[in-house]
């Protein structure tokens, strides 16, 4: 059963506390990508990753880490330094570079205690 | 940074009735998609039209492209309950990445 998975579908984060989101594929892609998305609106880009080891800074990047050290995954780490990290977190996939279709797991929702 | 702008922002109609979307965006493309979105869940890619093509179909969707116009427009014929969703644009302009717009929320009642 292919596809993207994330996990988990919510998360809940202390002030001053660095959280982890997990994004899994096994859909063979090379490029993966974090999104997030806020109430009522598009989507905005944190990082992408075109290949194993390399990822690039999107239009939101700060306050957040990523890594890739594997194909099949690219965790995302929000940290203490997102003063606003309450939003809807997407990771989406594509088999290349470049803006081809991408295919979305389900989501993780993020809430500040 | 919102290359594409969707319109209306919300859209009301009757079960049966043909929805239509529009996207605008302000640079080259290469590529425009049409993603589908249920309340709290991921994205669906709907379709995908290349900017040397004019008009594409799939099953009940239409999508046009007018690259003159920077434009293009997603019209759902004969709509179901099941297509209340959000709809969103997204171009990919070069630079390895699609933008994404702010969304249509489309409410189909039954």
């Amino acid at each position: 059963d292919g596809g993207i998975t994330q996990s988990p579908k919510y998360l809940f984060r202390k002030e001053g506390q660095n959280v982890t989101l997990s994004c899994e594929q096994n859909l063979n892609h090379d490029a993966m990508y974090w999104y997030r998305q806020d109430p009522g609106q598009g989507l905005r880009l944190i990082y992408y990753s075109q290949i194993v080891n390399d990822f690039q800074k999107g239009d939101i990047a700060e306050g957040y880490s990523v890594s890739r050290e594997k194909k099949e995954s690219f965790p995302l780490t929000v940290t203490s330094a997102q003063k606003n990290p309450t939003a809807f977190y997407l990771c989406a996939s594509s088999p290349g570079t470049g803006g081809e279709t991408q295919y979305f797991g389900p989501g993780t929702r993020l809430l500040v205690l | 940074s919102q290359q594409g702008e969707e319109d209306p922002q919300a859209l009301s109609i009757q079960e049966g009735e043909n929805a239509t979307m529009n996207c605008s965006y302000k640079t080259s493309i290469n590529n425009l998609q049409w993603y589908r979105q249920n309340s709290g869940r991921g994205l669906v890619h709907l379709i995908l039209i290349r900017s040397n093509e004019r008009e594409k179909h799939s099953g009940r969707l239409r999508v046009t492209l007018d690259t003159s116009k920077k434009s293009s427009s997603l019209l759902i014929t004969a709509s179901r309950a099941a297509d209340t969703a959000s709809y969103f644009c997204a171009t990919d302009a070069g630079g390895n990445k699609l933008v994404f717009g702010a969304g249509t929320i489309l409410r189909v009642k039954s």
